[in-house]
């Protein structure tokens, strides 16, 4: 049974501040995506890493896939309050039917 | 920009009763997905599609559950008797190809009372 395990699951940090969130795992996935989840919405997605050692940034949001394809992480330069809100990883395997396995989720919440 | 679009919203249904949740994928997606979030819980993977059969299903969905995709743009998702342990957000999702990019619905909130 493939698993992703994010750290932390609860993130609290000022305004301005730098963050990391991991999403890890004993398996390998073919493609890593992440997302973020407003209450009572869907998830949005972000971005989607594919090939081992990418890097891909958006704005001040820096993603990146591991070597081996079974960790990602998630890095926030100079947080800011409209960051506040739940990230998810997202990773796809070999399977035939396209399933995305889900990581619980790291609530951030950023104050100004 | 191209979206999923779920319906109705929120349904409130009896237990027992039989449920039918709605979603219009993006229009040149191939492969269709459910997926369920219990309050407070993860994201569940339910059932992929494609060409017209389900592609993978996961243990939650048994024989309660049914897909259909009736026209050229409405996917379903059915529960024929639902259950207590049934509520949850249920999303709908489309991609291009299995392994791509999943956008998501906006969900519909699932309460069996």
């Amino acid at each position: 049974t493939q698993l992703l395990e994010q750290s932390p699951q609860f993130l609290s940090i000022q305004e301005g501040e730098n963050l990391t969130v991991y999403c890890n795992s004993s398996s390998v996935f073919s493609s890593l995506q992440w997302y973020r989840q407003e209450p009572g919405e869907g998830p949005v997605l972000l971005v989607t890493v594919v090939t081992g050692g990418e890097v891909k940034k958006l704005k001040r949001l820096t993603f990146q896939f591991g070597d081996a394809r079974k960790d990602s992480s998630l890095h926030i330069t100079a947080a800011q309050p409209g960051d506040t809100g739940l990230y998810l990883c997202a990773g796809a395997g070999n399977n035939q039917g396209g399933k995305l396995i889900f990581g619980q989720g790291t609530e951030l919440s950023v104050k100004p | 920009e191209p979206e999923v679009t779920q319906t109705p919203s929120h349904q409130v249904t009896q237990m027992g009763q039989e449920v039918i949740l709605r979603c219009v994928p993006i229009s040149n997606h191939l492969y269709f997905y459910w997926y369920r979030q219990i309050l407070g819980q993860k994201v569940e993977f339910l059932v992929s599609f494609y060409n017209n059969e389900i592609s993978e299903k996961s243990e939650i969905f048994d024989d309660q559950f049914s897909v259909e995709r009736p026209d050229g743009s409405n996917f379903t998702l059915k529960i024929r008797s639902t259950k207590l342990e049934d509520s949850a957000m249920y999303f709908c999702a489309s991609s291009t190809y299995r392994n791509t990019e999943a956008f998501f619905g906006q969900g519909t909130r699932l309460t069996v009372v």
